[in-house]
């Protein structure tokens, strides 16, 4: 079945760093891809999306390029902030009734 | 737009109790999830209905847990008898119908319902 690796954590990174946050999926077909953030005490909410082959999803200063040949959709940001502090989810979705499928999640703390 | 409600946002209860939960999604979303999310854990899927069908019950454990959307808008899970392991919190999201031209694939979720059992 479907399934989603991330890298894990914690992460910790001083302001001002770059980030990656590794994620890897298995999937027959052609998923869509995405990273989903859950501030404290929040909710999860979209960060980016990409759905086909080499897109590039981009929000708030993060990126993640969806790579078809290496199975991979890692998450990176040049310069973080104290405000990105969260735990961020790689999922796909996959299939006509869109079965959401979540990687175990991945908490950054950026110190000041 | 008003986002996804959940109610109660915590809850204490002992083992052997039961508990319910409930959700209305955005208006208009066809689709509706629970999820569980253990702590330190991603959200594992309970149960997903398409309007007031279930697609997908493969991970629930249904000698305990059941879960209704009846006019296929808001829905209810319920627990009972409540263990140890379901500590968690249980998470409702919704989505626009996949054939809908504005479907985005984008999962909205409600804060959650955090569960202690004692």
């Amino acid at each position: 079945g479907d399934s989603v690796t991330q890298m894990e954590g914690p992460v910790t990174l001083s302001e001002e760093a770059f980030l990656t946050i590794n994620c890897t999926y298995t999937a027959t077909g052609y998923p869509s891809l995405f990273w989903y953030v859950q501030y404290p005490g929040e909710g999860l909410q979209l960060l980016l999306k990409a759905t086909k082959a080499d897109d590039k999803g981009s929000n708030k200063g993060f990126e993640a390029t969806y790579r078809k040949e290496t199975t991979s959709f890692h998450l990176e940001k040049g310069s973080v902030q104290v405000s990105d502090s969260a735990v961020y989810f790689c999922a796909l979705t996959h299939g006509g009734y869109q079965k959401v499928t979540f990687g175990t999640g991945t908490k950054l703390q950026v110190i000041p | 737009e008003a986002g996804v409600a959940q109610s109660p946002r915590y809850k204490i209860i002992e083992k052997r109790q039961s508990v319910a939960f409930w959700c209305n999604p955005i208006s208009g979303h066809a689709t509706l999830y629970w999820y569980q999310q253990i702590l330190g854990q991603g959200p594992k899927l309970l149960i997903q209905f398409q309007n007031n069908g279930v697609v997908d019950d493969s991970q629930l454990p249904k000698d305990r847990f059941s879960a209704e959307r009846l006019k296929g808008v808001d829905s209810t899970l319920k627990i009972q008898p409540a263990k140890l392991e379901d500590s968690a919190v249980y998470l409702c999201a919704s989505s626009s119908r996949y054939s809908d031209r504005k479907a985005t694939g984008e999962l909205f979720f409600g804060e959650g319902s955090r569960l202690t059992v004692l």
